[in-house]
């Protein structure tokens, strides 16, 4: 059974970096068929695509966030990272990293149970 | 920049159909866009609801179904119970590997 599974700090200081690792277990991270996203949600507020990436390395970006975001790849590890630099309050959020569909950009399933990252001044 | 926009509240009695709709503030919401929906109760994951516009994800009820009207997307729920009562968010492929969620819909039965 495929799972997914964030790790990384709980709390970061404001105009550091986020790095957050996603595991994934019970597929290969290689499959063509898919790529791998993270996707956030601040507190009491709706879903946010980050970004997205491919087993090759390709990514794609939230354009509002893309100067800031780098989403890598370690397939020998089956995991990809998401780091988020320039940190501020509003970055503060629940990251859930998820499977996304190749042919089907929208359709992420499954998703990670999320990590709370706090964002502190 | 171009908004995925939801109705920010709706609500349905139970039993009562309902239809949640997905459009854009520039352009409209087709089949190409592969609109999919979620629905997301309070501290939980968010479900797959349909995928593609009208695809049900695995162990959905047929009382949910997804399609285009007009230039949106939308969700409708046939026959609502009250463990429909949730937020949902729908997603939009913008084209060069782009993905865009909606605001959200928090749907109340009552």
């Amino acid at each position: 059974q495929l799972q997914l599974q964030e790790s990384g700090p709980g709390l970061v200081t404001a105009s550091e970096t986020l790095s957050l690792t996603c595991t994934v277990s019970g597929a290969s991270i290689r499959d063509r068929r898919y790529y791998w996203g993270w996707i956030r949600q601040p507190p009491g507020k709706g879903l946010e695509w980050i970004g997205s990436i491919y087993y090759s390395g390709t990514a794609y970006y939230n354009p509002s966030l893309k100067s800031r975001v780098t989403i890598s790849i370690d397939t020998s590890k089956n995991q990809y990272s998401l780091k988020l630099s320039s940190v501020a309050a509003a970055d503060t959020a629940v990251y859930h990293c998820a499977r996304g569909d190749y042919e089907i950009d929208t359709w992420f399933d499954p998703w990670g149970q999320g990590t709370l990252v706090t964002v502190s001044s | 920049q171009t908004v995925v926009t939801q109705e920010p509240s709706l609500s349905v009695s139970p039993g009562g159909t309902v239809t949640l709709t997905c459009g854009l503030t520039s352009g409209s919401v087709s089949t190409s866009s592969r609109p999919s929906w979620y629905q997301q109760t309070p501290g939980q994951t968010p479900r797959t609801l349909i995928y593609n516009t009208n695809s049900r994800s695995s162990g959905v009820p047929d009382r949910f179904s997804g399609s285009i009207l007009g230039n949106k997307a939308a969700l409708t729920i046939t026959g609502a119970q009250a463990d429909d009562e949730s937020d949902y968010y729908c997603a939009v492929y913008m084209g060069g590997g782009i993905s865009v969620f909606g605001g959200g819909t928090k749907l109340t039965v009552l």
